[in-house]
């Protein structure tokens, strides 16, 4: 059973670049959240969605990101334009209700010079 | 703004040793959970505890609750170099059901 699907792996991009990330939420599930991880700050919720619905935002650090859910099954996050502050690990995590029971993804660790 | 402090952030021990690897917070959850985290890898989770005072067992993993439910220790007997990773606690207030405050974790290196 496959469970939540990430890529890239990685990502090494210049600054000023548009990046997406993308992930396939398991089968069945309703619920996907959107994490950065970072050596200074640990583990961040960015976004959470319900039924395709964007519940909570605030994470999001600034108008350069946003995320879509286009069905169901996947989610893209998208930075434009891109910046080095914005390298770290970024996660999707899906789940049939809450966070407590949600399964993450392998991560896609971004680059930007 | 809920914390949660990990200690020690790193660990270094050779196979066969036991050890103990801490969560603390000034704040009262209704619940906390322990990730591991293996490199390239994302969080997968180990274990929930619920209730003040609550000792989980999960093979040579020992997991306890504070009884006033602000932190949480994790126990590993005889560890081996499968253990290592990067261990995560969790901590859930209740309200919101998708809101999670983690500690930034404990990075724990088994030698063989």
């Amino acid at each position: 059973d496959a469970g939540v699907i990430q890529s890239p792996r990685h990502e090494v991009t210049e600054m000023g670049q548009e990046v997406t990330l993308r992930c396939k939420l398991i089968s069945g599930h309703n619920s996907l959240f959107w994490y950065r991880q970072t050596m200074m700050r640990g583990l961040e919720l960015l976004i959470y969605f319900n039924n395709n619905v964007p519940i909570d935002d605030s994470g999001m650090p600034e108008d350069r990101f946003s995320a879509k859910m286009p069905n169901a099954s996947f989610s893209t996050l998208k930075i434009q334009p891109s910046e080095p502050r914005d390298s770290a690990v970024y996660f999707c995590a899906s789940s049939t209700g809450g966070v407590r029971d949600a399964f993450f993804g392998q991560g896609t660790r971004l680059t930007v010079v | 703004t809920q914390l949660l402090e990990q200690s020690p952030q790193f660990l270094s021990i050779q196979e066969g040793e036991n050890l103990t690897v801490y969560c603390n917070s000034s704040s009262v959850f209704s619940s906390l959970q322990w990730y591991r985290q293996e490199p390239g890898e994302g969080p997968v989770l180990l274990v929930t505890v619920v209730t003040g005072g609550e000792v989980k067992k999960l093979k040579r993993l020992t997991f306890q609750f504070g009884d006033a439910r602000k932190d949480s220790s994790l126990h590993i007997t005889a560890a081996q170099p499968g253990d290592t990773g990067l261990y995560l606690c969790a901590g859930y207030s209740g309200g919101s059901n998708y809101k999670l405050t983690f500690g930034k974790g404990t990075l724990l290196t088994v030698n063989p």
